[in-house]
């Protein structure tokens, strides 16, 4: 069955550079989230997309953006970034609930290390 | 805001053993859904088992089940039978339910399990 996927895998980037993290959700899912997690720490929310419109937005720094395209996929853009800004970039997949939940599908993530 | 805490950083348990992880939540919802997610060293987050607010009957998946204790905010899992294979961080998690919309996930600290010999 396909998986969510995502890419690149691991990224370095040195300070103040710009990053861009690409997902690609399971085919006929309409719901994107992005999700960082530090190291030693739990998976933090971003931000979520539904039908290509953002719908929820976390702890997500005004130097991040991101959208979803009209092919589903989305992106999540990082400028100038930071020391802190390392961390495992996980993106995640489903069908919106319709009243209910169903379940997000985790990509691998990907790996960023700032220097 | 729901909040999920996990109180055991770590635990460890012997092969073959039952062990027990625990998680507490604060919610002002009636309706919504509880998770147990695993994350071995391979980092990928792998959903363990589910459970609806409104289900009275506690989830079972193979070796893993779950004691929902609603009025409590409170939702272990329970691992029988633990195998090498086990050894992972463990998250809670909790989400809503959604019509139109996202519904994100909010997880606990996370408990890191050792499987020993």
């Amino acid at each position: 069955a396909a998986g969510v996927i995502q890419s690149p895998r691991h990224l370095i980037k040195e300070k103040r550079e710009t990053a861009t993290l690409k997902c690609y959700p399971i085919p006929r899912h309409d719901t994107v989230y992005w999700y960082q997690q530090g190291p030693g720490q739990d998976p933090q929310f971003l931000i979520s997309f539904y039908e290509k419109m953002q719908s929820d937005k976390g702890s997500i720094p005004d130097r991040f953006s991101a959208q979803q395209f009209s092919d589903y996929h989305s992106e999540l853009n990082m400028s100038s970034l930071e020391l802190g800004d390392s961390a495992l970039y996980f993106c995640a997949s489903s069908i919106e609930g319709g009243g209910s939940y169903n379940e997000q599908f985790f990509g691998p993530g990907t790996r960023l290390t700032v220097l | 805001a729901q909040t999920v805490t996990q109180s055991q950083p770590e635990m460890s348990v012997q092969e073959a053993e039952t062990v027990t992880l625990s998680c507490t939540y604060d919610t002002s919802e009636n309706n919504y859904y509880l998770f147990w997610y695993k994350q071995p060293p391979s980092r990928q987050m792998i959903l363990v088992i589910r459970q609806e607010a409104y289900k009275q009957q506690n989830a079972t998946e193979n070796r893993f089940s779950v004691n929902f204790q609603k009025a409590a905010k409170s939702f272990s899992l329970k691992i029988s039978d633990s195998q090498l294979g086990d050894t992972a961080m463990y998250f809670c998690a909790f989400a809503r339910p959604t019509t139109g919309t996202a519904s994100k996930l909010t997880f606990g600290t996370g408990t890191r399990l050792q499987v020993t010999l």
